[in-house]
């Protein structure tokens, strides 16, 4: 059983069209992190949201953290090609302060 | 600055040859970490490090060692490879701020 569960796993979608893709845990973290990841690259990271609720925005991606702490979710307004990639999220488990866990990500494909 | 930096880019092994993957990072960061990337099982934790000289296994070390002499490298070695670890390696380090920088990957190839 993994900790992090992502959906959708694939997304494929016109240029224009909003999306939300979601990172769902049963079990509670202190903060959540969002890396993307494009072909042939390293994860970077997005945005870090560490209290129930929050939202934060970054130009047309709006990032929200479970108000029990256990999930989060990415919207995106009017997907444009370069949004294209691998959307990671990621926690620290329980006990293990110095490592990160990682979802099995939602690869995205936005079509011209 | 450079960031995170892995060398070799690409690599074909044959089963039970060996080789190390070497990544180096100039951000001064204390924390460093190996990870494999399979399809569709996302980043899996081989080996990181908390500071020179030390080294912790993650989740998935078998058939790996590493070793951290300097604190801006650190050594990802595989002694007799396996099929089973064809996969795109990363390596990353840690910020102050909880933030991970990784390099641009491994591609590794086993016969």
């Amino acid at each position: 059983t993994q900790l992090l569960e992502q959906s959708p796993q694939f997304l494929s979608i016109q240029e224009g069209e909003n999306l939300t893709v979601y990172c769902n845990s049963s079990s509670v973290f202190s903060s959540l992190q969002w890396y993307r990841q494009e072909p042939g690259e390293g994860p970077v990271l997005l945005v870090t949201v560490v209290t129930g609720g929050e939202v934060k925005k970054l130009k047309r991606l709006t990032f929200q953290f479970g108000d029990a702490r256990k999930d989060s979710s990415l919207h995106i307004t009017a997907a444009q090609p370069g949004d294209t990639g691998l959307y990671l999220c990621a926690v620290r488990p329980s006990g293990s302060a110095r490592q990160l866990t990682f979802g099995s990500g939602t690869q995205l494909t936005v079509l011209p | 600055n450079a960031g995170v930096t892995q060398t070799p880019k690409f690599r074909v092994l044959k089963t039970g040859q060996s080789m190390t993957l070497l990544c180096a990072q100039d951000m001064n960061h204390e924390y460093m970490y190996w990870y494999r990337q399979d399809p569709g099982m996302g980043l899996r934790l081989i080996h990181y490090s908390v500071g020179e000289g030390t080294t912790a296994k993650g989740e998935v070390p078998d058939g790996y060692n590493v070793s951290r002499l300097k604190k801006q490298n650190f050594l990802l070695g595989l002694e007799s490879a396996a099929p089973s670890q064809t996969s795109v390696y990363f390596c990353a380090s840690r910020s102050l701020g909880n933030e991970q920088f990784f390099g641009p990957g491994t591609r590794l190839t086993v016969l």
